[in-house]
């Protein structure tokens, strides 16, 4: 059976210090790989997404970037962060019409 | 662009039958899926329609009517477990195969 892992559960950085969160998936290859975040009581933002290996496509423009050195291995990252930039980052794969959600990192930026 | 509408809350009580409406507005239409979320927890596939009509899973039932731009969760014999946040979701032809649009999401809350 397919699983996502996520890590880590949480987190606490200050504005302006970087940002690596890493996302991997067991039992299937080549996924469609994706990255949400979502602000408290809010709906799900898609930021990235990725058909392969190096292949990444950006949906919203801002200071966080997004790579995918192995099949099935996502990264997201920002050299710099932003207080807007906490919420719950969610990493995702999709087969067919369904997604299956990895636990979440839940990210406060002070 | 893309855009869903869905109810911002729901209550309702343990035992009842509660039905979570989606409309939508896209370029190009592959289907409509329904996730779940608990608070603090991540979402979660319920179903999916890439056809008009109704799929069952269990208590929980969804419907799709293309031609309407509609669609609705159907949660039967409600259960305290079911307090969660509804999401809907679509995969829009306009914008690609492999992505979803998701709604603001429903809170359903159950009471005894």
């Amino acid at each position: 059976s397919q699983t996502i892992h996520q890590w880590p559960a949480t987190l606490v950085q200050p504005v302006g210090s970087p940002l690596s969160l890493e996302c991997t998936v067991e039992g299937t290859s080549n996924p469609n790989l994706y990255w949400y975040r979502q602000a408290a009581g809010r709906g799900l933002q898609l930021l990235f997404y990725s058909v392969g290996i190096g292949q990444i496509s950006s949906e919203v423009p801002q200071n966080l970037s997004a790579s995918r050195p192995q099949d099935r291995q996502f990264i997201l990252s920002s050299k710099k962060l932003l207080l807007s930039d906490s919420g719950f980052y969610l990493c995702a794969w999709s087969a067919g019409g369904e997604q299956y959600f990895g636990p979440g990192t839940r990210l406060t930026v002070t | 662009g893309q855009s869903l509408e869905q109810p911002s809350e729901v209550t309702a009580v343990e035992g009842a039958i509660v039905q979570i409406n989606c409309t939508y507005q896209t370029s190009g239409f592959y289907g409509l899926s329904w996730y779940q979320q608990h608070d603090g927890g991540a979402p979660t596939f319920l179903s999916y329609n890439g056809l008009d009509g109704l799929e069952e899973t269990g208590r929980f039932s969804s419907f799709l009517s293309r031609s309407d731009s509609y669609g609705y969760l159907l949660l039967q014999e409600l259960q305290m477990k079911d307090s969660a946040s509804y999401f809907c979701a679509v995969r829009d032809q306009g914008t690609g195969f492999q992505k979803l649009v998701f709604g603001t999401g429903t809170r359903l809350l159950v009471s005894p």
